[in-house]
């Protein structure tokens, strides 16, 4: 079966701009769970959607949010990118919510550069 | 503060080595823990995880274990390929925060 995708691969942004992120998880799974990852502080939660509904989220700010469909398909935005924002962006993907006694399927991810 | 920490140090060994990668926690009470690999510019692989009740794991040449006294998990790949080099990391979930939160990894480089 497909795995998880995430598009685009690669995007380079300027500084103030916004950005929409993808990922489709596996056909089946409902819960898609974001992180961000940059090689000082690693993987970092962004948020946890199931059933369209957000269940957790992580300490970021308000410009990031994100969204489920009915697909389960999970979109993230930024908004007004700050440098910083620099990062490998990951989707995992899991039948339910609270997946950690199962282990997550994650994507390749989105490398996004912001300059 | 909670913290995961893995050895940021790369851990270099030879061929048909086994090679030993430790994590160690704070102010956690996971309910898992689980073990992923990471090869540049992919994302995780789930690779093992193991409960909080339990003290050892093993899935073909992975071992992990796993002590809740010592806020410590080991992982053991035994006869290490060159093919193992990637970067391994660890993830606790509890289930009061209900996420899982991942250390920063450790580099593991197999040579011949």
């Amino acid at each position: 079966k497909a795995g998880v995708t995430q598009t685009p691969r690669y995007l380079i942004k300027t500084r103030g701009q916004q950005v929409t992120l993808s990922c489709s998880p596996i056909s089946g799974h409902r819960s898609v769970s974001w992180y961000q990852q940059t090689p000082g502080q690693g993987l970092q939660f962004l948020f946890e959607y199931f059933s369209e509904t957000q269940r957790n989220k992580g300490n970021f700010p308000g410009r990031f949010s994100g969204r489920q469909f009915s697909n389960s398909r999970s979109e993230m935005n930024v908004s007004t990118l700050e440098l910083g924002d620099s990062a490998l962006y990951l989707c995992a993907s899991s039948l339910t919510a609270g997946q950690g006694r199962n282990g997550y399927t994650f994507g390749s991810g989105t490398r996004l550069t912001v300059v | 503060s909670q913290k995961i920490e893995q050895n940021s140090e790369a851990l270099n060994i030879q061929e048909g080595k086994t090679a030993t990668l430790t994590c160690n926690y704070t102010n956690y009470s996971p309910a898992y823990l689980q073990w992923y690999r990471q090869d540049p510019g992919r994302g995780p692989v789930f690779l093992l995880l193991i409960r909080e009740n339990e003290k050892e794991k093993r899935k073909e040449r992975l071992k992990v274990t796993f002590d809740t006294t010592l806020k410590q998990s080991l992982f053991h790949i035994t006869a290490s390929q060159p093919a193992d080099s990637a970067t391994y990391l660890c993830a606790l979930y509890t289930g009061t925060a209900s996420k899982l939160t991942f250390g920063t990894g450790t580099r593991l480089q197999v040579t011949l």
